[in-house]
């Protein structure tokens, strides 16, 4: 079945620097991959998503690229905040070959980043 | 902007007895899903909900669960008799029909304690 695997946590960075998280998946088909945020006390939100190969998704200074040669979609951004501390969770839906899904996420266990002032 | 609610925030129950977690999606939503966390692991799907049926279920999601959208706003999870590992926080999530990326929307929340 799918399945997602995350880097080891929890980070730990100071402000302004570089975070990348790794993220590989398994799957069958034509997923589409996803990267939420958990911030303290609240429920998850869509922080970015791409759903074919070399896609690119992006938002608030994160990145991640669909790469389906090595099964990857590492989350990367230059420089962090301390308002980014947060559970950064990746996900796939997978999808059938006509591109239909009743949109089950499969998630990694998600990487606890902390940046410090 | 529209955003899926649920209630109530914090549910605790004894073992044995039974809760429903109730969620109202966003209003032209026609996906349901529910999801749990158990403190410290991974996110976990349980059911899909689509035109008024389960359309997919995790193993999980066993005959002590169900879900129910009982009006046209509200989305149930029901658990017949909780048991101590029914301890999690429960997601609710909807998406539309239509989405490139199929995007769910996911609300804050039940912190369901098993005593």
């Amino acid at each position: 079945g799918d399945s997602v695997t995350q880097m080891e946590g929890p980070v730990t960075l100071s402000e302004e620097a570089f975070l990348t998280i790794n993220c590989t998946y398994t799957a069958t088909g034509y997923p589409s991959l996803f990267w939420y945020v958990q911030y303290p006390g609240e429920g998850l939100q869509l922080l970015l998503k791409a759903t074919k190969a070399d896609d690119k998704g992006s938002n608030k200074g994160f990145e991640a690229t669909y790469r389906k040669e090595t099964t990857s979609f590492h989350l990367e951004k230059g420089s962090v905040q301390v308002s980014d501390s947060a559970v950064y969770f990746c996900a796939l839906q997978g999808a059938n070959a006509g591109g239909t899904s009743y949109g089950k996420l499969t998630f990694g266990q998600g990487t606890i980043l902390t940046v410090h002032p | 902007e529209p955003e899926v609610t649920q209630t109530p925030s914090h549910q605790v129950t004894q073992m044995g007895q039974e809760v429903i977690l109730r969620c109202v999606p966003i209003s032209n939503h026609l996906y349901f899903y529910w999801y749990r966390q158990i403190l410290g692991q991974k996110v976990e799907f349980l059911v899909s909900f689509y035109n008024n049926e389960i359309s997919e279920k995790s193993e999980i999601f066993d005959d002590q669960f169900s879900v129910e959208r009982p009006d046209g706003s509200n989305f149930t999870l029901k658990i017949r008799s909780t048991k101590l590992e029914d301890s999690a926080m429960y997601f609710c999530a909807s998406r539309d029909s239509s989405g490139i990326a199929y995007e769910q929307y996911f609300g804050p929340g039940t912190r369901l304690t098993v005593t």
